[in-house]
């Protein structure tokens, strides 16, 4: 597609319940970035994947948080046991393998809310 | 931290003036990018400036960057209530963390009409 693409766009969910949000980043773009936004806040870095390199998990959170890619395609964030501290935006990026003027291109989020 | 710092939390201006945000660093980056946030979802890119360049303008924005104070400033130019929103800088490491972006906690521009 043209843009970075996000589901759901909001989320409801049940406080100790998982969670799955997906991704597909613009094709060709190799790189992907998971952002958590809380209310009124900056971005805070979740993790990031560069082609088939290890990922960067550096700013997950807990050990309730992991993320997957397959390839260059579709990423998904999983959040296992969720918490009421959890509710925030989660925003996922793309980006070419090469830094030009255009910087990230953003998906417009999905909206968690534990309650 | 290598985050991005914006100054001022919030701005009120009139349409028609000038809007200055400034953003400080830490450590030494690759690349220092701004973004512009509607409604506390998807960020849109605005401009990147490089470590090696000083000044870059697109259409009504300024960018400067000083790399001695770890400082940029975004500056834009008669605005319009259409540019309310809220505003971030990210710097890019480079190194083994080349690509990844930390972002500040923003400035909140309002435009009146």
């Amino acid at each position: 597609g043209a843009g970075v693409s996000q589901s759901p766009s909001n989320k409801v969910t049940e406080k100790g319940k998982d969670v799955e949000l997906r991704c597909d980043p613009i094709s060709g773009h190799t790189a992907l970035y998971w952002y958590r936004q809380r209310l009124g806040q900056g971005l805070e870095f979740l993790i990031y994947f560069q082609g088939n390199s290890a990922p960067d998990k550096s700013g997950l959170p807990s050990d309730r948080f992991s993320a997957e890619r397959t390839g260059e395609s579709v990423s998904t964030l999983t959040i296992q046991r969720t918490q009421q501290e959890d509710s925030a935006v989660y925003l996922c990026a793309s980006s070419g393998s090469r830094l030009t003027n255009y910087g990230y291109t953003f998906g417009s989020g999905t909206r968690l809310t534990v309650v | 931290s290598q985050q991005g710092e914006e100054d001022p939390q919030a701005l009120s201006i009139q349409e028609g003036e000038n809007a200055t945000m400034n953003c400080s660093y830490k450590t030494s980056i690759n690349n220092l990018q701004w973004y512009r946030q509607n409604s506390g979802r998807g960020l849109v890119h605005l401009i990147l400036i490089r470590s090696n360049e000083r000044e870059k303008h697109s259409g009504r924005l300024r960018v400067t960057l000083d790399t001695s104070k770890k400082s940029s400033s975004l500056l834009i130019t008669a605005s319009r209530a259409a540019d309310t929103a809220s505003y971030f800088c990210a710097v890019g490491a480079g190194g083994t963390s080349y690509g990844k972006l930390t972002f500040g906690q923003g400035t909140i521009l309002t435009v009146h009409p």
